[in-house]
Formats: C-alpha cells, structure tokens, sequence
C-alpha cells in the first residue's frame, strides 16, 4: 500500500529551527509537495520538490532524497504565526496525490 | 485571500436533512476537487472535476453527490448522512486535472452530522 509518515505533533521555540520530516512509500513518484495549515483555515501551497536536494525560499527551505523516500520541511527563524499543521503530499505514477497525517507544529515563546 | 470560496463555514445536520455546500473559484482554473479532512487522519479525495467533467471518484458512498455546472463552481449535495461523515469539507482548485500543479484550498465547511 501507499504510505506517507510524519510525526503527528512538534513543539518548537520562538527563533529556533525545526525540521519536520516526510518518509513515503509510494507506487513511482512524480514530486512532493509541502502545504501549511492554520487551524480553521484552508491548507496553502509552501513547495514542491521534484529532484533531489534543498529547495530555500525564504525562511522555509524544502529537502528531498528520492532514493531514501525521504523529504524534510526546515523553518529558519521561527516566529509564532508558524504555529499551524504542516502537510506532506506525494504525487504517485499515476499522478494522484497521497497525503500524510500533517504535523501539528506549536511555537513556544 | 486564497480565490477559492465555500459556504457555508458550518453546518450542523441531521442523519434525515439534505443540504448542499458550494464552492466558487475566482482563479480561472480548469479543474476543482472536494476533499474530506478528519481529525488526525490525511485528506482524503473525494471527487475530482476536470474541465466540468468528473474524472475521479474515489469510491465515496452515494450520499455524496457531487455536481459541477461549470469550471467556476461546485456544488457538494448532501443527504441521508451518518455521524462518521462529520468532517471538514475541503473544496480546492487548480490549473489543470492532473493534480501535478499547486492546488488552491478554500477554507472548508466544518459539517456536524446529529
């Protein structure tokens, strides 16, 4: 089956750096993408990582290894509106897009 | 402002009521999606619409019906439902069906199912 893990909750400083992590396991693999989610609010578009290595935009930066099935999101400089879930997706062969859990990430001042 | 719109934001229905939810996007976009979004769990597609034509329906229970009179709008009708249907119902868009493009979310409609 298809599978996409991410841990479920993260607790993280204001100023700090977090990584959240994305592992896949998937039929073929055509990119991955990263939304971020406020609560009670629509998900939107952060990145999409297509080829390995880091993708940087800003103070968020996206990391893929195709052959580890592995990907991570990197927030830089943390500041409390980061606080919100962060989804994971892989758009699979067949080009339907598999969705992880989301990381609920909290920022502590 | 993400272009996408959805009424209404809550809903709170009983398992005998039909109601139906909408969504308009304002992006010009050629393909919409409804998802379904439980606590915890991924989201699940729902139903996909590419150029008004359903080309996905990931095998979601009669009492969803989906309609699409054109690219702009998207209609979620409703009836019959169960508790275990409560949920946040996500309407996205994008430029092509394909889903290979950034999808753009509208805010959801929290449904409560009594």
């Amino acid at each position: 089956g298809q599978n996409i893990d991410q841990p479920t909750e993260m607790t993280a400083t204001e100023g700090a750096i977090v990584q959240i992590n994305c592992t896949y396991q998937t039929s073929g693999f055509n990119g991955l993408f990263w939304y971020q989610q406020h609560a009670g609010e629509a998900p939107t578009f952060l990145s999409y990582n297509v080829l390995d290595g880091l993708e940087e935009k800003g103070r968020f930066s996206s990391f893929l290894s195709r052959s580890k099935g592995y990907s991570y999101l990197l927030l830089k400089e943390l500041q409390m509106k980061d606080s919100a879930s962060y989804l994971c997706a892989v758009l699979d062969s067949n080009y339907q897009l598999i969705w992880g859990a989301g990381t609920k990430l909290i920022i502590k001042p | 402002e993400t272009g996408v719109t959805q009424t209404p934001r809550h809903l709170v229905m009983g398992m005998t009521n039909k109601k139906s939810l909408k969504c308009e996007q304002h992006l010009g976009h050629n393909a919409m999606y409804w998802y379904k979004q439980s606590a915890k769990k991924p989201l699940e597609l729902m139903f996909v619409y590419n150029f008004k034509e359903q080309t996905e329906n990931n095998s979601v229970p009669s009492r969803f019906s989906p309609e699409c009179p054109n690219s702009s709008h998207l209609f979620l009708h409703l009836h019959t439902l169960q508790p275990e249907d409560s949920a946040l119902y996500l309407c996205a868009s994008s430029q092509d069906g394909g889903q290979t493009g950034e999808q753009y979310f509208g805010p959801g409609t929290r449904l409560t199912v009594t």
